[in-house]
Protein backbone atom coordinates (compact mmCIF):
# COMPACT_ATOMS: atom_id res chain seq x y z
CA UNK A 1 0.00 0.00 0.00
CA UNK A 2 1.26 3.15 -0.84
CA UNK A 3 0.70 6.89 1.46
CA UNK A 4 1.46 9.69 2.11
CA UNK A 5 1.17 12.11 5.48
CA UNK A 6 1.88 15.74 5.36
CA UNK A 7 2.63 16.83 8.53
CA UNK A 8 1.02 20.65 8.76
CA UNK A 9 -2.30 21.60 7.93
CA UNK A 10 -1.36 25.15 8.21
CA UNK A 11 1.54 26.88 7.62
CA UNK A 12 2.11 30.73 7.94
CA UNK A 13 4.94 32.77 6.48
CA UNK A 14 5.84 36.59 6.17
CA UNK A 15 6.61 37.46 2.46
CA UNK A 16 10.48 37.03 1.41
CA UNK A 17 10.83 34.05 4.15
CA UNK A 18 11.65 30.25 3.45
CA UNK A 19 8.52 28.06 3.18
CA UNK A 20 8.93 24.81 4.67
CA UNK A 21 6.07 22.52 3.72
CA UNK A 22 6.75 18.85 5.14
CA UNK A 23 5.81 15.46 3.61
CA UNK A 24 6.64 11.96 4.46
CA UNK A 25 5.41 8.70 2.16
CA UNK A 26 4.93 4.79 2.77
CA UNK A 27 5.41 2.69 -0.21
CA UNK A 28 6.28 -0.73 -0.54
CA UNK A 29 7.72 -0.35 -4.16
CA UNK A 30 9.89 3.14 -5.33
CA UNK A 31 7.61 5.74 -5.47
CA UNK A 32 6.75 8.36 -7.96
CA UNK A 33 6.47 11.26 -5.79
CA UNK A 34 4.83 15.01 -6.98
CA UNK A 35 3.74 18.95 -5.00
CA UNK A 36 0.37 20.21 -6.39
CA UNK A 37 -0.92 23.09 -5.87
CA UNK A 38 -4.58 24.20 -5.63
CA UNK A 39 -5.57 27.99 -6.06
CA UNK A 40 -9.03 28.63 -4.10
CA UNK A 41 -11.54 27.86 -7.22
CA UNK A 42 -8.91 26.75 -9.35
CA UNK A 43 -8.15 22.93 -10.44
CA UNK A 44 -4.37 21.20 -9.64
CA UNK A 45 -0.77 22.78 -10.86
CA UNK A 46 1.83 20.35 -10.95
CA UNK A 47 4.83 22.25 -9.02
CA UNK A 48 7.42 19.49 -9.28
CA UNK A 49 7.99 15.38 -9.62
CA UNK A 50 10.54 13.22 -8.78
CA UNK A 51 10.92 9.71 -10.73
CA UNK A 52 14.04 8.41 -9.41
CA UNK A 53 16.46 10.26 -11.43
CA UNK A 54 17.97 13.12 -8.83
CA UNK A 55 17.12 13.42 -5.72
CA UNK A 56 16.85 17.25 -5.33
CA UNK A 57 14.18 18.32 -8.14
CA UNK A 58 13.29 22.18 -9.20
CA UNK A 59 9.55 22.87 -10.14
CA UNK A 60 8.10 25.81 -11.14
CA UNK A 61 7.53 29.24 -9.39
CA UNK A 62 11.39 28.68 -7.40
CA UNK A 63 9.65 25.67 -5.50
CA UNK A 64 11.91 22.69 -4.45
CA UNK A 65 12.26 19.16 -2.79
CA UNK A 66 14.32 16.57 -1.71
CA UNK A 67 13.70 12.96 -1.89
CA UNK A 68 15.44 11.23 1.05
CA UNK A 69 14.80 7.64 1.14
CA UNK A 70 16.65 6.81 4.63
CA UNK A 71 13.76 9.75 6.08
CA UNK A 72 10.98 8.54 3.73
CA UNK A 73 10.29 12.52 3.16
CA UNK A 74 10.09 14.95 0.38
CA UNK A 75 9.44 17.94 1.97
CA UNK A 76 8.77 21.27 -0.47
CA UNK A 77 11.00 24.58 -0.01
CA UNK A 78 11.03 27.97 -1.63
CA UNK A 79 13.75 30.53 -0.32
CA UNK A 80 11.74 33.02 -0.40
CA UNK A 81 7.57 33.50 -0.16
CA UNK A 82 5.71 35.32 -2.39
CA UNK A 83 1.80 36.68 -1.73
CA UNK A 84 0.71 34.65 -4.78
CA UNK A 85 2.30 31.54 -3.39
CA UNK A 86 -0.56 31.80 -0.79
CA UNK A 87 -2.46 28.46 -1.69
CA UNK A 88 -3.24 24.80 -0.41
CA UNK A 89 -0.50 22.37 -1.55
CA UNK A 90 -0.68 18.49 -1.74
CA UNK A 91 1.98 15.99 -1.20
CA UNK A 92 0.88 13.28 -3.88
CA UNK A 93 2.14 9.48 -4.48
CA UNK A 94 2.16 7.18 -7.25
CA UNK A 95 4.14 3.47 -7.57
CA UNK A 96 4.77 1.88 -11.13
CA UNK A 97 1.59 -0.47 -11.71
CA UNK A 98 -0.63 1.36 -10.01
CA UNK A 99 -2.94 3.52 -11.68
CA UNK A 100 -3.71 6.22 -8.97
CA UNK A 101 -2.36 9.05 -7.80
CA UNK A 102 -2.40 9.18 -3.77
CA UNK A 103 -2.54 12.49 -1.98
CA UNK A 104 -2.12 14.06 1.13
CA UNK A 105 -4.69 15.99 3.14
CA UNK A 106 -2.95 18.96 2.10
CA UNK A 107 -1.34 21.70 3.64
CA UNK A 108 -2.42 25.31 3.58
CA UNK A 109 -0.14 28.30 3.25
CA UNK A 110 -0.58 31.41 4.00
CA UNK A 111 1.78 34.52 3.10
CA UNK A 112 1.40 37.43 5.36
CA UNK A 113 2.21 40.94 3.67
CA UNK B 1 -2.15 22.77 -27.47
CA UNK B 2 -5.41 23.12 -25.07
CA UNK B 3 -5.46 21.54 -21.80
CA UNK B 4 -7.91 19.35 -19.61
CA UNK B 5 -11.46 21.15 -19.83
CA UNK B 6 -14.59 19.96 -17.91
CA UNK B 7 -18.55 21.01 -17.89
CA UNK B 8 -20.16 22.27 -16.16
CA UNK B 9 -17.94 24.44 -13.44
CA UNK B 10 -21.05 24.20 -11.07
CA UNK B 11 -24.25 22.01 -10.52
CA UNK B 12 -27.14 20.96 -8.20
CA UNK B 13 -28.51 18.53 -8.04
CA UNK B 14 -31.20 16.50 -5.56
CA UNK B 15 -30.84 13.50 -3.86
CA UNK B 16 -31.79 10.95 -5.83
CA UNK B 17 -31.07 12.42 -9.40
CA UNK B 18 -28.58 11.14 -11.74
CA UNK B 19 -25.92 13.40 -12.91
CA UNK B 20 -23.23 12.98 -16.13
CA UNK B 21 -20.40 15.28 -15.78
CA UNK B 22 -17.61 15.79 -18.75
CA UNK B 23 -14.09 16.09 -19.39
CA UNK B 24 -11.99 16.71 -22.60
CA UNK B 25 -8.32 15.62 -22.31
CA UNK B 26 -5.26 17.39 -22.48
CA UNK B 27 -4.55 17.19 -26.39
CA UNK B 28 -2.12 13.64 -26.88
CA UNK B 29 -3.40 12.15 -23.84
CA UNK B 30 -4.67 8.77 -23.98
CA UNK B 31 -5.73 7.95 -19.86
CA UNK B 32 -8.46 10.13 -18.22
CA UNK B 33 -8.99 9.69 -14.39
CA UNK B 34 -11.32 11.10 -12.00
CA UNK B 35 -11.09 12.04 -8.71
CA UNK B 36 -13.69 13.28 -5.85
CA UNK B 37 -12.44 16.17 -3.89
CA UNK B 38 -14.61 16.67 -0.55
CA UNK B 39 -13.98 20.11 0.92
CA UNK B 40 -11.18 20.22 3.30
CA UNK B 41 -9.48 17.17 1.51
CA UNK B 42 -7.56 15.78 -0.68
CA UNK B 43 -9.00 13.95 -4.23
CA UNK B 44 -9.43 10.41 -3.78
CA UNK B 45 -9.15 8.24 -6.79
CA UNK B 46 -12.42 7.24 -8.60
CA UNK B 47 -11.54 5.39 -11.83
CA UNK B 48 -9.22 5.37 -14.76
CA UNK B 49 -10.12 4.38 -18.40
CA UNK B 50 -7.79 3.75 -21.16
CA UNK B 51 -8.17 3.18 -24.32
CA UNK B 52 -11.82 3.26 -23.26
CA UNK B 53 -11.84 0.40 -21.05
CA UNK B 54 -12.06 0.86 -16.72
CA UNK B 55 -7.99 0.62 -16.22
CA UNK B 56 -8.24 0.63 -11.92
CA UNK B 57 -10.93 1.66 -9.59
CA UNK B 58 -10.96 3.45 -6.49
CA UNK B 59 -13.31 2.58 -3.25
CA UNK B 60 -16.21 3.68 -4.78
CA UNK B 61 -19.59 2.08 -5.06
CA UNK B 62 -21.18 0.72 -8.71
CA UNK B 63 -23.15 3.71 -8.98
CA UNK B 64 -20.05 5.62 -9.98
CA UNK B 65 -19.38 4.85 -13.42
CA UNK B 66 -17.63 6.25 -16.13
CA UNK B 67 -17.07 6.03 -20.16
CA UNK B 68 -14.40 6.98 -22.44
CA UNK B 69 -14.77 7.57 -26.09
CA UNK B 70 -12.37 7.28 -28.96
CA UNK B 71 -11.26 10.82 -29.25
CA UNK B 72 -10.46 10.32 -25.41
CA UNK B 73 -13.43 12.56 -24.30
CA UNK B 74 -14.51 11.28 -20.94
CA UNK B 75 -17.94 10.99 -18.80
CA UNK B 76 -18.62 10.87 -15.12
CA UNK B 77 -21.95 9.34 -14.24
CA UNK B 78 -23.32 8.78 -10.65
CA UNK B 79 -26.59 7.62 -10.26
CA UNK B 80 -28.42 8.16 -6.92
CA UNK B 81 -27.16 11.04 -5.49
CA UNK B 82 -26.63 11.13 -1.98
CA UNK B 83 -25.73 14.30 -0.13
CA UNK B 84 -22.11 12.92 0.36
CA UNK B 85 -21.65 13.34 -2.95
CA UNK B 86 -21.47 16.84 -2.88
CA UNK B 87 -18.06 17.65 -3.56
CA UNK B 88 -15.64 18.79 -6.04
CA UNK B 89 -15.25 16.73 -9.02
CA UNK B 90 -11.69 16.19 -10.85
CA UNK B 91 -10.85 15.06 -14.47
CA UNK B 92 -6.95 14.26 -15.21
CA UNK B 93 -5.62 12.84 -17.90
CA UNK B 94 -1.74 11.21 -18.80
CA UNK B 95 0.23 11.43 -21.27
CA UNK B 96 0.85 8.58 -23.82
CA UNK B 97 4.66 8.58 -22.15
CA UNK B 98 3.61 6.80 -19.55
CA UNK B 99 4.72 9.07 -17.01
CA UNK B 100 2.87 8.90 -14.11
CA UNK B 101 2.16 12.53 -13.23
CA UNK B 102 -1.25 13.79 -14.63
CA UNK B 103 -2.67 16.71 -15.56
CA UNK B 104 -5.81 18.48 -14.09
CA UNK B 105 -9.00 20.17 -15.29
CA UNK B 106 -10.60 22.80 -13.34
CA UNK B 107 -12.95 20.46 -12.30
CA UNK B 108 -16.91 20.23 -11.86
CA UNK B 109 -18.35 21.32 -8.65
CA UNK B 110 -21.29 19.48 -7.53
CA UNK B 111 -23.92 20.05 -4.99
CA UNK B 112 -26.62 17.92 -3.95
CA UNK B 113 -29.71 18.95 -1.58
Amino acid sequence: AQSVTQLDSHVSVSEGTPVLLRCNYSSSYSPSLFWYVQHPNKGLQLLLKYTSAATLVKGINGFEAEFKKSETSFHLTKPSAHMSDAAEYFCVVSVAGRRALTFGSGTRLQVQP
Amino acid sequence: ETGVTQSPTHLIKTRGQQVTLRCSSQSGHNTVSWYQQALGQGPQFIFQYYREEENGRGNFPPRFSGLQFPNYSSELNVNALELDDSALYLCASNPKTGDYEQYFGPGTRLTVT
